[in-house]
């Protein structure tokens, strides 16, 4: 079974902590994402990374920065939380476009973080 | 960028059909169509995607018109595990790979 996972379902913080969120995938996928969900606005792509040490910026990157040092693993850091960046955070994998005719994503549970 | 345009919300009797429309209007031919759905609580999932021609899985039906304009998501028989947020995307891409926009989706209630 395919898996995309997340280090924890739920994170409260405090304005300006520096704030990791992990994902990992077991599906050898090359591209990965990070997205926010916020009621009303949707997903909303932050950072996606299409190889590791790659990384590109998506809609929303401003406060925000990404590693990838390992292909199964993507990390989103908030270099000084702010209480704006309370919000549902998604991570998603798939493969390359070359790889395949379509792009489907696989998305992990999400991490809720509130930001106090 | 293409755009999708959904209804918001939607209601549907659970054991019939749900059809869930979407706008793209300014699709480009080499976009596909995408169609995921987010259970509450849960993360997106994939449903069903599309080029020019209808397609049909285990979950779905999808079926485009021919100018490509718009589509709709069809789930046969709608049962209470149905309901959740549906999203119509148009993929493009970026520099070589593909990112896929999600917008608000349509938010499915199937009532017993």
């Amino acid at each position: 079974d395919v898996k995309v996972t997340q280090s924890s379902r739920y994170l409260v913080k405090r304005t300006g902590e520096k704030v990791f969120l992990e994902c990992v995938q077991d599906m050898d996928h090359e591209n990965m994402f990070w997205y926010r969900q916020d009621p009303g606005l949707g997903l909303r792509l932050i950072y996606f990374s299409y190889d590791v040490k790659m990384k590109e910026k998506g809609d929303i990157p401003e406060g925000y920065s990404v590693s990838r040092e390992k292909k199964e693993r993507f990390s989103l850091i908030l270099e000084s939380a702010s209480t704006n960046q309370t919000s549902m955070y998604l991570c998603a994998s798939s493969f390359p476009l070359g790889q395949s005719s379509y792009n489907e994503q696989f998305f992990g549970p999400g991490t809720r973080l509130t930001v106090l | 960028d293409a755009k999708t345009t959904q209804p918001t919300s939607m209601d549907c009797a659970e054991g019939r059909a749900a059809n869930l429309p979407c706008n793209h209007s300014t699709i480009s031919g080499n976009e596909y169509v995408y169609w995921y759905r987010q259970i509450h609580s849960q993360g997106p999932q994939y449903i069903i995607h599309g080029l020019k021609n209808n397609e049909t899985n285990e979950m779905a039906s999808l079926i485009i018109t021919e100018d490509r304009k718009s589509s709709t998501l069809i789930l046969p028989h709608a049962t209470l595990r149905d309901t959740a947020v549906y999203y119509c995307i148009v993929s493009f891409n970026s520099g070589g790979y593909q990112k896929v926009t999600f917008g608000t989706g349509t938010k499915l209630q199937v009532i017993p």
